[in-house]
């Protein structure tokens, strides 16, 4: 079957890094996604990987093992705001488009 | 620019009544996408357009569901006859390329 898999809750102090991360198991692999959701807000794109490696992106990297199936999402120099869900999801079809969600990582960043 | 509207933003039903959502999505898209989302959960695919396509309609827990998407813009999203596990926050998101750009969503409560 299809699966994906992150912590539940996480909690991290500002200033401070934090590493979210994902291992999936999917009948196909076109890509890795990762999304940020406020509470009562809708997600919005953080990173795609299709490549292994770490793509850097401000402060928010993220990276991929295909042949591990592990992803991980990091964020440097927390801050408050960036208390939130984070999501996880694998494009597992040709077109890239239909996703497979985990059930989102809750952080919550303590001053 | 404008980004993907839903409407209405909250809606109250009784068991039983048919309820209609719909969802604008960024000009252009040609990819149209309905999720629901429980308290707490991830997203939980229900539907996709992709230009004159047959829509991907896999991801429907009941034919009580349907949705359509006329002109390749505007889709409405209808349940039938409604029950109290309906009760979610319905997600649209359209895309043109990877990246999907997700609406306010409704909240739907079913009484």
């Amino acid at each position: 079957g299809q699966n994906i898999d992150q912590p539940t809750e996480m909690t991290a102090t500002e200033g401070a890094i934090v590493q979210i991360n994902c291992t999936y198991q999917t009948s196909g692999f076109n890509g890795l996604f990762w999304y940020q959701q406020h509470a009562g807000e809708a997600p919005t794109f953080l990173s795609y990987n299709v490549l292994d490696g770490l793509e850097e992106k401000g402060r928010f990297s993220s990276f991929l093992s295909r042949s591990k199936g592990y992803s991980y999402l990091l964020l440097k120099e927390l801050q408050m705001k960036d208390s939130a869900s984070y999501l996880c999801a694998v494009s597992n079809a040709g077109n890239n488009r239909k996703l497979i969600w985990g059930l989102g990582t809750s952080l919550a960043v303590n001053p | 620019g404008a980004g993907v509207s839903q409407s209405p933003s909250n809606k109250v039903t009784e068991k039983g009544k048919d309820v209609e959502l719909r969802c604008d999505p960024i000009s252009g898209h040609t990819a149209l996408y309905w999720y629901r989302q429980s308290l707490g959960q991830g997203l939980e695919f229900l539907i996709y357009f992709q230009g004159n396509s047959a829509p991907d309609k896999s991801g429907l827990p009941s034919d009580r569901f349907s949705a359509e998407r006329t002109g390749g813009s505007v889709s409405t999203l209808t349940i039938q006859r409604t029950q109290q596990e309906d009760s979610a926050v319905y997600l649209c998101a359209s895309s043109k390329g990877y990246e999907q750009y997700f609406g306010p969503g409704t909240r739907l409560t079913v009484t």
